[in-house]
């Protein structure tokens, strides 16, 4: 059964580092998202991609938020200059153009010292 | 504004009990139904969904959830839990349009004792 798949499952950073999360959506899905779970906190949607452009995006998206399909097959989320308050498990999710679910891969946990 | 409440924060329960998660949605115009489940340290999984027709749908593992639109509500059930239903469960809403975003609940973390 396809999968979506993130890299890496955790990663460390210091704060003001740049990092870039990865997902490989499942391949003949169009529609791509990011999530984010602070610990203890409900999953937040960050931003909807479709056609190579941001349909959608929430308030935490802000300037240091980034997303880009740099192939056919990665769906990156860069943030550019890492705060505390960023630290959260990030999830990617992927659907198809003839249906209504989502699919969610494993998720990111991204801890900013 | 689009929400999603989820009542019960931790739901204990033994082996074999009846369950039911309460799920309320606040949403303009059609709205598509989910839940998800969450296992410890895993990721997020579909349980099931609701998008039109029978009110009541079964998902994997014995689940169910009824929507009951004059209540918003979708709750989750299960006649018989078993130890290994231990996890996070998340009800959650889309709206009815293309590249719609979910809206999540909080979550309800259920423990089951053996």
């Amino acid at each position: 059964e396809p999968e979506v798949t993130q890299t890496p499952s955790h990663q460390v950073t210091q704060m003001g580092q740049e990092v870039i999360l990865r997902c490989v959506p499942i391949s003949n899905h169009l529609y791509f998202y990011w999530y984010r779970q602070i610990l203890g906190q409900k999953v937040e949607f960050l931003v909807s991609f479709y056609n190579n452009e941001i349909s959608e995006k929430s308030e935490i998206f802000d300037d240091q938020f980034s997303v880009e399909r740099p192939d056919g097959s990665n769906f990156t989320l860069k943030i550019r200059s890492t705060k505390l308050e960023d630290s959260a498990m990030y999830f990617c999710a992927s659907r198809g153009i003839l249906e209504e679910t989502q699919y969610f891969g494993p998720g990111t946990r991204l801890l900013v010292l | 504004a689009q929400s999603v409440s989820q009542h019960n924060h931790h739901v204990i329960l033994s082996e074999a009990a009846s369950l039911e998660l309460g799920c309320n949605y606040s949403y303009g115009g059609t709205v598509n139904l989910f839940w998800y489940v969450q296992y410890p340290g895993q990721h997020l999984q579909l349980l099931l969904k609701y998008f039109s027709g029978d009110p009541l749908v079964k998902g994997i593992k014995g689940f169910e959830a009824e929507f009951i639109k004059s209540k918003f509500s979708f709750n989750l059930r299960k006649p018989s839990v078993q130890w290994s239903d231990t996890a996070e469960y998340f009800c959650a809403a889309t709206g009815y349009s293309s590249a719609s975003k979910i809206i999540f609940g909080s979550g309800t973390r259920l423990s089951i004792r053996p």
